[in-house]
């Protein structure tokens, strides 16, 4: 079935650092991604997602490509802040034609940037 | 934009009693909504999918007669949590998908946390 691997956190980075959360994906077809970020005592808010193969999803500094080859959509932050400590879901919605389906997550990764 | 509402944001019941959540689409009409649980330190797991005016369909393991979800109107879905034990503290959150107005974006609820004491 389709499914979606993310690394395991806790990260934890100081300010201005480089991020990388890596997120692969098994899946038929031509899932959507997507990548959910949710804050201390909050729900889940979008972050970012792409629809098709080379895609780059952007917010906020954010990035993620769609990459089709190697079924991954890691997410990159090149200067991280404080306030970017949260938990980052990676997860896809499979392509099929009925329509409504539902997200399926990864496990999430705790990330904590240090002043 | 499209919102979605869930309500309420925190609720703490006694073990056996039942508990309501209440998820609404406030500005678009969504057919089905969906009602994830996440245990702490954990991924969202799917636990239903709600279908206006019909059965919601649920996941494999999760209890319906346990967690009754009754989506009336378009706009809002209910899962009730009955007997609930200490077991069942957990986060509680729905979404809806907006329609192509709205860019088919799926929307997620608050959140409920929910713990029986």
């Amino acid at each position: 079935g389709d499914s979606v691997t993310q690394m395991e956190g806790p990260v934890t980075l100081s300010e201005e650092a480089f991020l990388t959360i890596n997120c692969t994906y098994t899946a038929t077809g031509y899932p959507s991604l997507f990548w959910y970020v949710q804050y201390p005592g909050e729900g889940l808010q979008l972050l970012l997602k792409a629809t098709k193969a080379d895609d780059k999803g952007s917010n906020k500094g954010f990035e993620a490509t769609y990459r089709k080859e190697t079924t991954s959509f890691h997410l990159e932050k090149g200067s991280v802040q404080v306030s970017d400590s949260a938990v980052y879901f990676c997860a896809l919605r499979p392509n099929r034609n009925s329509g409504n389906t539902p997200l399926v997550f990864g496990k999430g990764t705790r990330l904590s940037v240090i002043a | 934009g499209a919102v979605v509402s869930q309500h309420p944001s925190w609720v703490i019941c006694k073990s056996g009693t039942s508990v309501k959540i209440e998820c609404r689409s406030l500005d678009f009409q969504a057919t089905t909504m969906f009602w994830y649980r996440q245990f702490p330190k954990q991924s969202l797991m799917l636990m239903a999918t709600s279908n206006e005016g019909s059965k919601a369909t649920y996941e494999q393991g999760v209890e319906k007669d346990k967690f009754l979800i009754n989506h009336a109107s378009l706009t809002l879905s209910t899962l009730t949590v009955t007997s609930a034990h200490p077991e069942d503290s957990s986060f509680y959150i729905c979404s809806a998908r907006a329609g192509s107005r709205s860019g088919n974006t799926i929307y997620f609820g608050e959140g409920s946390w929910l713990t029986v004491v």
